[in-house]
């Protein structure tokens, strides 16, 4: 069965400042990574996703994970924060199989917070 | 733009009560997700369904049912209300070929008393 870590449930940081987000999984087979946000009174939005290729994706406000297979993670990083990014960032996994539903396991989530 | 909206943000019902969560999106997707995010348990999916009439189990079901009867409308239906359903429930959609929910509906938030 798979499953994700997000090992910090809470991240402060100040504004301009790097930030890393934990994210490590586990799994039997080859796998799908993706990072979502979640923005106060909002639902999730996709942010970036690891299907193959490159292991390292980025999106388009400036944040970018990469896949490392050996440790099984797949780090969530920003060289600059910004007060906007303030959001709660959830990691998920989907199995890789042939046909049928591949099931995304989410994990419990990390609240970052940029402080001014 | 795409969109995914559920019907109500704030629910609040009495325990036994049936409950209708509903949730249309308007980007003609197969795949339709139900899920519920409590505090530090991330999100866990209730039900899947992948095309009009077709659902799946998720990691939760026991309490809750579905319906999909027309392709952009997926419903959550609970049997008998209780208080450890009180919860942020989310809908989701993606299309038939991309496995994870790609856009999310603000969530409704149910209260049971």
């Amino acid at each position: 069965a798979q499953s994700v870590t997000q090992l910090d449930s809470q991240v402060p940081v100040f504004e301009e400042a790097p930030v890393e987000l934990r994210c490590n999984y586990s799994s039997s087979v080859s796998v799908y990574l993706f990072w979502y946000v979640q923005y106060p009174n909002q639902g999730l939005q996709l942010l970036l996703k690891y299907l193959s290729g490159s292991t390292l994706v980025e999106s388009i406000n400036g944040f970018e994970a990469e896949f490392n297979k050996s440790q099984t993670s797949f780090h969530l990083r920003k060289p600059s924060v910004h007060i906007s990014d303030t959001a709660e960032y959830f990691c998920a996994v989907s199995d890789w199989r042939s046909g049928g539903y591949q099931k995304v396991t989410f994990g419990t989530g990390t609240k970052l917070q940029v402080i001014p | 733009d795409v969109k995914v909206t559920q019907s109500s943000r704030y629910l609040v019902k009495r325990t036994g009560e049936k409950v209708f969560l509903e949730c249309v999106q308007d980007m003609d997707h197969e795949n339709m997700f139900w899920y519920r995010q409590d505090p530090g348990l991330g999100l866990r999916l209730i039900y899947f369904s992948y095309d009009v009439k077709m659902k799946e189990k998720g990691d939760i079901p026991e309490g809750y049912s579905v319906s999909r009867e027309k392709k952009e409308r997926f419903s959550l239906i609970l049997e008998s209300a209780s208080t450890n359903q009180t919860s942020m429930y989310l809908c989701a959609s993606s299309y038939a070929s991309g496995n994870q929910p790609q856009h999310f509906g603000d969530g409704t938030r149910l209260s049971i008393l």
